[in-house]
């Protein structure tokens, strides 16, 4: 029961870089989050996507962009790596929009941007 | 505005003793709220939801519409729910997305 995986677990960057976070869900959910976590500020919604085929902006998504790949998967793109990106990434799915149900998260990635 | 506040950044409470945390809204339609918990070291893992009216793992929260409020309380703490807790909201304004509060960082000391 993987239910949200996400890859890689750490990564430091140094600025300029670009880099890729992968996300899959095998619960057959329709909708996808990807999510900062900084220290004092909650979670922040990046980019999301209520069903395959479509993403839509959230809060933060500024020097971000999504692909969601096929519906079991939905990555995140850094083209132009800067420190204020250094944060933890968490991506979560649910079975449609609105989580009545709630999320399910994956562990999260560690970013490092020096 | 959509909105989730948590006003405690950090709650400290002894083993057996009460505890409160708070999550007060703001929200023009009817939210689904929800609060997750994130022990150390581990993912987000979903509490408890508002509409299921349940208790897990001894806690418990009422939607008070009246206050805007989702307070999680539970009447004796244990040192295992030393966590980072959430309150979130979602709805069908805006799209469907759950919003975070900032987060309490709950320490049950012995």
């Amino acid at each position: 029961n993987a239910g949200v995986t996400q890859t890689p677990k750490f990564q430091v960057l140094k600025t300029g870089q670009s880099m890729t976070l992968q996300c899959a869900q095998d619960m057959n959910h329709n909708s996808m989050y990807w999510y900062r976590q900084d220290p004092g500020m909650g979670l922040r919604l990046i980019y999301y996507s209520a069903s395959e085929g479509t993403t839509d902006k959230g809060e933060v998504p500024n020097g971000y962009n999504v692909s969601r790949l096929n519906k079991r998967e939905f990555s995140l793109r850094l083209e132009s790596a800067a420190p204020s990106q250094t944060s933890v990434y968490f991506c979560a799915s649910s079975e449609a929009p609105g989580a009545v149900y709630g999320y399910t998260f994956g562990s999260g990635t560690r970013l490092t941007v020096v | 505005a959509q909105r989730v506040t948590q006003p405690e950044k950090l709650l400290s409470v002894f083993k057996g003793a009460p505890v409160e945390l708070k999550c007060n809204y703001s929200y023009s339609g009817s939210p689904e709220l929800f609060w997750y918990v994130q022990y150390s070291r581990q993912r987000l893992q979903l509490l408890l939801r508002h509409i299921s009216r349940e208790s897990i793992k001894g806690f418990t929260a009422d939607l008070n519409k009246g206050e805007t409020s989702f307070h999680l309380k539970k009447p004796f703490a244990q040192e295992e729910d030393s966590a980072m807790y959430y309150c979130a909201l979602s709805g069908n304004t805006g799209g469907f997305k759950t919003i975070f509060g900032a987060g309490t960082r709950l320490f049950v000391k012995a």
